[in-house]
């Protein structure tokens, strides 16, 4: 079983639709969970960063976590062709009080939105 | 402020030979991190660099070796390359291991 489970897709949403992206993850050891953009052929674009449970916004953009549950989401609102793109959900585990920096990704979710 | 930069942007190896990858951390960033993405998977962690030790190291075999030079840039060395290897190399640099900022990667292909 991989540390961090996330589904492939790909997802097909019409522009303007709200999209949720979830993962799911088995170590209960992770506090620091972020959600990357990556466009094709390009690296990873940290979006959202949030450390323990709780919820994050920025612009059209949500993030929750949930620790109970193990379960994380990102939402965006009113979302645009220019949110095409595969987001990839990424945790790490904390070392006393610090984050180790050692990042296990999930598959990544491929998103179309069509105009 | 130029971002992570990575050389080469992509190359083509065959079986059993030796290659380097190169990578610029962010202005002002002292760690780098390489990954490893394989086609339609998540990255995978490496290893991580910071004061030119090897800090951490991820579930990759001793023929995956690295360096980091006292301007905090960064080396990547592949020895014995097998098909597998080929995939996206990323490297992410941080102040703070909170936040890591990807370059755009090299893509390797091994024949």
């Amino acid at each position: 079983q991989k540390e961090v489970e996330q589904d492939p897709g790909p997802l097909s949403v019409p522009e303007g639709a709200i999209v949720s992206l979830n993962c799911t993850y088995s170590n209960s050891a992770f506090q620091y969970f972020m959600w990357y953009r990556q466009y094709s052929r390009k690296g990873p674009e940290l979006l959202m960063y949030t450390y323990s449970s709780g919820n994050k916004e920025d612009g059209r953009f949500t993030a929750q976590v949930d620790k109970s549950s193990k379960y994380i989401s990102l939402f965006i609102r009113d979302s645009q062709p220019s949110d095409s793109a595969t987001y990839l959900c990424a945790m790490s585990a904390g070392e006393g009080s610090s984050n180790t920096g050692k990042l296990i990704f999930g598959q990544g979710t491929t998103l179309q939105v069509k105009p | 402020d130029a971002g992570v930069t990575q050389s080469p942007t992509h190359l083509i190896k065959t079986r059993g030979q030796q290659v380097t990858l190169r990578c610029s951390p962010k202005s002002g960033h002292d760690t780098v991190s390489w990954y490893q993405q394989a086609l339609g998977q998540g990255p995978q962690f490496i290893f991580q660099y910071y004061e030119e030790e090897e800090r951490q190291r991820g579930n990759f075999p001793d023929r995956f070796s690295g360096h980091q030079f006292p301007n905090y840039s960064s080396e990547l060395n592949v020895n014995a390359l097998l098909l597998g290897d080929s995939a996206l190399y990323l490297c992410a640099s941080s102040l703070t291991l909170d936040t890591q900022y990807f370059g755009p990667g090299t893509r390797l292909t091994v024949l």
